[in-house]
Parts: structure tokens; sequence; C-alpha cells
């Protein structure tokens, strides 16, 4: 079974700085999908980045970039010029791409807690 | 275009009652997930539902049921509940062909 692993229970950033999550997985699996979800404390789980497994290119949404490492499982979040709407949990997810396309389910890590300070 | 919707977003029962948690996809979206995501952890697969049948799983006991209706909304039913069922429960759908799921707002369930 796939695995999620998020080291960092917590992190603080201040305002405009840069932050790095942590994120590893395990898998046999060749063909897979990463996700970045954030929750804010409305609960309102929302996709921030995603990642294909046969790409090699690091993907990257605005402010917010990954460093995929697939030969060392690592999946990171970069959040660049950080903003006070940024804090919330961060949850790091796999979904495998056996199968047929959507039908596969999410594996999340257990989360990272973002604090932002002013 | 309207987001996933949920309801009721709260509700609180007692231990042994029944609960049936509702949910509306986006539209055009096929398939339909639910998660618990109990306080302080990650999510935890509960059910998906693909063209209305069962397409797979997670580790729940057989008090955890659901369905998916023709205009493929869902419904997840929980029998004899236990205090440890208190979580948030959420929903989440997909287009089909897509790998991304769309999530609902949850419904925070407690069991006193």
């Amino acid at each position: 079974a796939q695995t999620v692993t998020q080291s960092q229970p917590e992190m603080s950033v201040q305002e405009a700085e840069t932050v790095t999550l942590s994120c590893t997985y395990d898998t046999s699996e060749s063909d897979y999908y990463l996700f970045w979800y954030k929750q804010p404390p409305s609960r309102q789980m929302i996709l921030v980045i995603r990642q294909e497994a046969y790409k090699q290119q690091n993907a990257t949404e605005n402010r917010f970039s990954v460093n995929f490492q697939k030969a060392a499982k690592s999946f990171s979040l970069k959040i660049s010029d950080s903003q006070l709407g940024d804090a919330a949990m961060y949850f790091c997810a796999y979904r495998s791409g056996v199968g047929l396309s959507g039908n596969t389910p999410l594996v999340f890590g257990k989360g990272t807690r973002l604090s932002v300070i002013a | 275009d309207a987001g996933v919707t949920q309801s009721p977003t709260h509700l609180i029962k007692t231990r042994g009652q029944h609960v049936t948690l509702r949910c509306s996809p986006i539209s055009g979206h096929k398939s339909v997930s639910w998660y618990q995501q109990v306080l302080g952890q990650g999510p935890q697969f509960i059910f998906q539902y693909y063209e209305k049948e069962e397409r797979g799983r997670g580790n729940f006991p057989d008090r955890f049921s659901a369905r998916q209706f023709p205009n493929y909304s869902s419904e997840l039913n929980v029998n004899a509940l236990l205090l440890g069922d208190s979580a948030l429960y959420l929903c989440a759908s997909s287009f089909p062909g897509s790998y991304e799921q769309y999530f609902g707002p949850g419904t925070r369930l407690t069991v006193t």
C-alpha cells in the first residue's frame, strides 16, 4: 500500500518570505500523481498544485512550486512571498494512475500546519 | 459553476443512532468519493462511486455504506454510531478521465 509522510507537523514563516514544506511517499508504482491541498480553518480542501510522475519538469502555480525528486520519492512545496492568507493546514496526497482514470482514491499525509507571521 | 455541495454542515447524534450525509458533485462530474477526517489527521478514504457503481472501498466497517443516484449525487450512511465516528466527512467529485478531485466543505459529525 502507498504511504505519504509529512515530517513537519508545524511550520511558520514571516510574511513575504519563502517556506518549504516536505513530503515523502512510498510506492512501487511508476504511474501516479501527487498533489498539495490547502485546508484553511473554513475546512474547504483546496487543490494548490499537482504533479504527474511522468513529467520531469517541476509544477508551478504562481507563488507555489514543487521540487519533485522521483528517485528519492520526495515532493516538497515551496511557497514564495508568503501572505497571511496562506496560513492553513497543507496536505500532501498521492493518487495511483493504475486503473480507470478518476477511479483511484487519494492517500493523504497527516498534514503540516503553516502559520504566517505579520 | 457551483462547486461540490454537502449537507448538512453540522450535526450532532447520539451513540447507536443512524446518520445520512449528502453530497452533490460539480455538474458533469460522475465520480464521487467520501473521506473521513478525524481531528488532527489527514482524510481517510471511505468509498468511491463512479457511474452509480461502487469502485473502491477503504478500511471501514460494514456500518458504513453509500450509494450514488442517477443524477450522480451521493449519500453516505453510518449505522450504530460510535464516539469514534466523530469527524469531518468530506465528499469529492471528479470529471471522467481526470485525476483531480474537488472537495466540498464537509459535514462535521459529532457523536455524543
